[in-house]
């Protein structure tokens, strides 16, 4: 299975900041995918990031607010902008073998705003 | 299109009592099960899968079963520990539609 680095693992943030979220993997993968879980919710897709395309972002999530990068088949970084206190929550990586196969998360980023 | 109705929490048990966390599911074709664990604090592990009808996936002493007639991939463990306290989510994915789709998740909390 592959191991996913993410970081930071949590950090408190000032309303109105913007912090930006890093997903590194062992091996090249084609999509990687970011996830958001509000406090005790399941978890929300946000977007698909492929290499070298923009991101496809889910109903309800915008390209201004989560700008995301994926400069090469191994890292992806994600960035929540101009933070809220609605935004605390836990923001998870992931990315998913081809097919009906399991998905692989990272460790999550655990935000908090205030 | 897909979905799962997973049981609702949180759920209370002594240690060594017998689990049941419920899970159904809506989807077209023949989609692949999973349940994933969520320890305090933690990202998401997978606990177990199965790919097909009638599979069954088990590890660390859950096991759940593909049920295509019921629609369902109950979780279940006859003894459960103060460690295995986390929250459980049934997903799906496939069918028609590639994307993970996932259920509430159901806390669980074991007292010694």
């Amino acid at each position: 299975s592959a191991v996913i680095s993410q970081k930071p693992s949590r950090d408190i943030c000032q309303r109105g900041t913007s912090l930006t979220i890093q997903c590194q993997v062992d091996s090249q993968v084609t999509m990687m995918f970011w996830y958001r879980q509000q406090p005790g919710q399941s978890l929300t897709l946000i977007a698909t990031a492929n290499q070298g395309s923009e991101a496809t972002y889910e109903s309800g999530f915008v390209i201004d607010k989560f700008p995301i990068s994926r400069p090469n088949l191994t890292f992806s970084t994600l960035t929540v902008s101009n933070m809220s206190p609605e935004d605390s929550s836990i923001y998870l990586c992931s990315l998913e073998g081809t097919g009906n196969t399991e998905a692989f998360f990272g460790q999550g980023t655990r935000l908090t705003v205030v | 299109g897909n979905s799962v109705t997973q049981m609702e929490g949180p759920v209370t048990l002594s240690e060594e009592a017998f689990l049941t966390i419920n899970c159904t599911y809506t989807a077209t074709g023949y989609p692949s099960l999973f349940w994933y664990v969520q320890y305090p604090g933690e990202g998401l592990q997978l606990l177990l899968k199965a790919t097909k009808a009638d599979d069954k996936g088990s590890n660390k002493g859950f096991e759940a079963t593909y049920r295509k007639e019921t629609t369902s991939f109950h979780l279940e463990k006859g003894s459960v520990q103060v460690s295995d306290s986390a929250v459980y989510f049934c997903a799906l994915r496939g069918g028609n539609n590639r994307k993970l789709i996932w259920g509430l998740g159901t806390s669980l909390a074991v007292n010694p």
